[in-house]
């Protein structure tokens, strides 16, 4: 039973470009959460997709934006990207928004 | 809002000897905490979690973690600290009794042989 799953693993951008990452939850999962680990921080709450619509955001602009398909599979997009979006992106997954979260390996973004 | 404080970035600890990692929390009403680790290229994983039933928590690997109301403190604790054990370690409350999660800063830990 394949857990969650994320890719790429590790991506190069420079800054000004859009970015584009991508999940597929754990097996019989509905719900997806995304976070933002910073280097030599926790990871932050970025937004949850549940039924295909953004049902939760945290503190973070308009230019992070998400997507859930039919699936449950989910893309995070950056656009117009800074230097400050270097980070480690994780997908988490659950059974609902209230169910145990799971959690994938992350993207590992550097913007140059 | 909701947030967790975790003091002592990095720990060391002589394999063999307890292993404390404190945790208080802040919170308007009763919150659903938890421990997670990290290990290097790993995703996170669940030791632990509180949600108002026994306030002596037992995770995985041999840690438990108690929770003190009255110290607002969710202390981690394991009584021997293996190699294995070397990883980050992740306070954690949620909101509203879903599945949004505050993180803490974490806490870095080394084993010493």
């Amino acid at each position: 039973d394949a857990g969650v799953t994320q890719s790429p693993t590790h991506l190069i951008k420079t800054r000004g470009q859009q970015v584009t990452l991508r999940c597929s939850p754990k097996s019989g999962h509905d719900t997806v959460s995304w976070y933002q680990q910073a280097l030599g921080q926790g990871p932050q709450f970025i937004f949850q997709y549940y039924e295909e619509e953004e049902r939760q955001r945290g503190n973070f602009p308009d230019r992070f934006s998400g997507h859930q398909f039919p699936n449950y599979s989910s893309e995070l997009n950056v656009n117009a990207l800074l230097l400050g979006d270097s980070a480690l992106y994780l997908c988490a997954s659950s059974l609902g928004i209230s169910g145990e979260l799971f959690f994938g390996e992350g993207s590992r973004l550097t913007v140059l | 809002a909701q947030s967790v404080t975790q003091l002592d970035s990095h720990v060391s600890v002589s394999e063999g000897t307890p292993v404390l990692l404190r945790c208080n929390y802040s919170s308007s009403y009763s919150p659903s905490l938890f421990w997670y680790v990290q290990h290097p290229n790993k995703g996170l994983q669940l030791l632990l979690k509180y949600t108002s039933a026994a306030t002596l928590v037992k995770g995985i690997n041999g840690f438990e973690a108690e929770f003190k109301k009255s110290e607002t403190s969710f202390h981690l604790t394991k009584p021997s600290a293996h190699m294995s054990d070397a990883a980050e370690y992740f306070c954690v409350v949620s909101y509203y009794g879903n599945n949004r999660l505050a993180f803490g800063k974490g806490n870095q830990v080394v084993v010493i042989p």
